[in-house]
């Protein structure tokens, strides 16, 4: 069975500085990788996503992540905040050999970002 | 910029009580899912539609739970004796044909039951 974990519930950070969100999987078999953010009242956006290729991986709004097969992590990260990146962001795999499958997704981190 | 839509945002139901839960996947999207989230737990995927059939589903989605299109736009969820754990939040998404890995999300609609 596949499981995500995202390691830290809530992480608050001031305006302009970097934050990192963690994530880590459990697979034994390969998947593909995504970040999902949830501004208030609204639905899940796509952040990024890994397929394959180079392991750093940029998405929307200046967020980047690097997948580490090694350490089974995906870590999605940004130099430098903005009071509008206030949301949650949830790490989610699915299984490269169900194309277009299920989404299985970690617990969701809130980034509180304050002036 | 196209989008899922869900109605309604907030529904109170009672115990026991049937409750249909409606999407409006973007146009020309034809792979249809449900999730849901019960509050301080994950996103757990319920459903998948596609061809008007279940594709696939969870565990979760027992007898109690059906999926339905009834028309060219909608795609609803029914639970038909909703029970206290049924409480949650309830995304629908929805995605092309010719990209697999981009599933678009509604806002969510949160069930509440008494």
């Amino acid at each position: 069975a596949q499981s995500v974990t995202q390691l830290d519930s809530q992480v608050p950070v001031f305006e302009e500085a970097p934050v990192e969100l963690r994530c880590n999987y459990s697979s034994s078999v390969s998947v593909y990788l995504f970040w999902y953010v949830q501004y208030p009242n609204q639905g899940l956006q796509l952040l990024l996503k890994y397929l394959s290729g180079s392991t750093l991986v940029k998405g929307i709004n200046g967020f980047e992540a690097e997948f580490n097969k090694s350490q089974t992590s995906f870590h999605l990260r940004k130099p430098s905040v903005h009071i509008s990146d206030t949301a949650e962001y949830f790490c989610a795999v699915s299984l490269t050999y169900n194309q277009g499958g299920k989404l299985i997704f970690g617990q969701g981190t809130e980034l509180s970002v304050k002036p | 910029e196209p989008e899922v839509t869900q109605t309604p945002s907030h529904q109170v139901t009672q115990m026991g009580q049937e409750v249909i839960l409606r999407c409006v996947p973007i146009s020309n999207h034809l792979y249809f899912y449900w999730y849901r989230q019960i509050l301080g737990q994950k996103v757990e995927f319920l459903v998948s539609f596609y061809n008007n059939e279940i594709s696939e589903k969870s565990e979760i989605f027992d007898d109690q739970f059906s999926v339905e299109r009834p028309d060219g736009s909608n795609f609803t969820l029914k639970i038909r004796s909703t029970k206290l754990e049924d409480s949650a939040m309830y995304f629908c998404a929805s995605r092309a044909v010719y990209a697999p890995y981009e599933q678009y999300f509604g806002p969510g609609t949160r069930l509440t039951v008494t």
